[in-house]
């Protein structure tokens, strides 16, 4: 059965540290792997990762996809209060479907 | 630019009532998709929509019907609720199945 595992499932730091957010996967012919942040309502997309070693940078957040290992990391440097969120990690399947992680809570302490 | 539009945000009904969850979206996605989301567990699929007039079951249907006339609307209808549909539902869209997933605000349902 295709799931999708994120770990930790929460996380508390002080702002100004930098954490790693891990989303590890078995899925059937994987076709790519998203990361999306939620703070209480809609999840909004952060990255696509269709690539091995190839990292996806946005400011302060950045991804990469190890296809051989079957997994993928979040960074995120210098942390603020506002990056306090639920992060998901999902991967589309032979299906074109999005399989889900549960998802990691962070909370950033002031 | 709406976007994803959602409605109603919150909703409470007793058990055995039916009602309707709209989702209506304006940036011409054939994609559409429902999800409903559980404390502790990912977001799972319940229907799905590759274009107007074609609609299939996701990993939890029961309960749960979809239709499709328009590519902007895809409703989801709950036929007689139950306490486990209890949940915060979603509604996406996606221009392709090979792009990112853009999702509207939410619904929570409460039903007693």
């Amino acid at each position: 059965e295709d799931k999708v595992v994120q770990s930790p499932l929460s996380l508390v730091v002080h702002e100004g540290d930098t954490v790693t957010l891990n989303c590890s996967y078995e899925v059937t012919n994987f076709r790519s792997l998203l990361w999306y942040k939620q703070e209480k309502k809609a999840p909004t997309f952060l990255f696509m990762l269709t690539s091995s070693g190839i990292e996806k940078k946005s400011g302060r957040l950045s991804s990469i996809l190890d296809k051989k290992e079957l997994f993928s990391i979040l960074n995120i440097t210098a942390t603020q209060t506002g990056d306090s969120a639920v992060y998901l990690c999902a991967v589309t399947d032979s299906n074109y479907q999005l399989i889900w992680g549960a998802g990691t809570k962070l909370i950033i302490k002031p | 630019n709406a976007g994803v539009t959602q409605t109603p945000k919150f909703q409470v009904l007793k058990t055995g009532q039916s009602m309707t969850l709209q989702c209506a979206q304006d940036m011409n996605h054939e994609y559409m998709s429902w999800y409903r989301q559980d404390p502790g567990m990912g977001l799972r699929l319940i229907h799905y929509s590759v274009g107007a007039g074609i609609t299939d079951q996701g990993e939890v249907p029961n309960g749960y019907n979809v239709s499709r006339s328009t590519t902007e609307d895809f409703p989801l209808r709950l036929l007689s609720a139950a306490p486990s549909q209890t949940s915060v539902y979603f509604c996406a869209s996606r221009r392709t199945v090979n792009t990112e997933a853009f999702f509207g605000q939410g619904t929570r349902l409460t039903v007693v």
